[in-house]
């Protein structure tokens, strides 16, 4: 079974901090991690994706993710923060096999304060 | 322009009744899915289909029949609907079945009454 945990809720943060979203995972087989955005009212977007290689994936607008397998995490990062980039942020897992879906954490909310 | 259209984008129920709900993706994917998000529960994936025929069912309920009538279609049919169906519905697609990079539609909030 895949699970996907996200610690944080609600994250607050003011234009230009640094922010960093967590998100960790289960499973035992070969699996895609990715991360979504979802602005209010609307439908997720996609970030950025990681399944194999350099463990640092770059995704659009300045937003990247670290892969860890020791730590089962996969977590996203943005250097700067943008009044726009306040959405809830989705974690989610696919495993390679067999083309199953996304399975998504519970989200984490980001308010960005000028 | 949409790459995905969901209609409608509201819908208003009474329990008991049936609601059609219509998803059409223009980006040439072949694979399509259903989710679900309510207030009581995180993205749930329902349905995904390859090439219009079902390959994979989360959904315990009988009740939700997914329906491919073209490629690019993959509309939702919910029967004796209850008030805990009332959820937003989205639909999406990818190039294959299993692409970690999904497309989303703006959904569908049904509100069950």
């Amino acid at each position: 079974t895949q699970t996907v945990s996200q610690s944080d809720a609600h994250v607050t943060v003011f234009e230009g901090d640094s922010v960093e979203l967590r998100c960790n995972y289960s499973y035992g087989g070969s699996i895609y991690l990715s991360w979504y955005i979802q602005h209010h009212g609307r439908g997720l977007q996609f970030l950025l994706k990681y399944y194999s290689g350099n463990p640092v994936v770059q995704g659009v607008n300045g937003f990247k993710a670290e892969f860890s397998k020791s730590d089962s995490s996969f977590h996203l990062r943005k250097a700067s923060v943008h009044w726009s980039d306040s959405a809830v942020y989705f974690c989610a897992v696919s495993a390679y096999q067999g083309g199953r879906a996304l399975i998504f954490g519970t989200g984490t909310t980001v308010s960005v304060s000028p | 322009d949409p790459k995905i259209i969901q209609k409608p984008k509201y819908l208003v129920a009474v329990t008991g009744s049936e609601k059609i709900l219509i998803c059409e993706q223009y980006l040439g994917h072949n694979a399509m899915y259903w989710y679900r998000q309510s207030a009581k529960k995180p993205l749930e994936f329902m349905f995904s289909y390859s090439y219009q025929k079902l390959m994979d069912n989360q959904t315990a309920s009988s009740r939700f029949q997914p329906q491919s009538s073209k490629k690019n279609h993959l509309d939702l049919q919910i029967t004796a609907l209850k008030p805990d169906d009332s959820a937003t519905y989205f639909c999406a697609s990818s190039q294959e079945r299993g692409d970690a990079e999904q497309f989303f539609g703006p959904g569908t909030r049904l509100t069950v009454l």
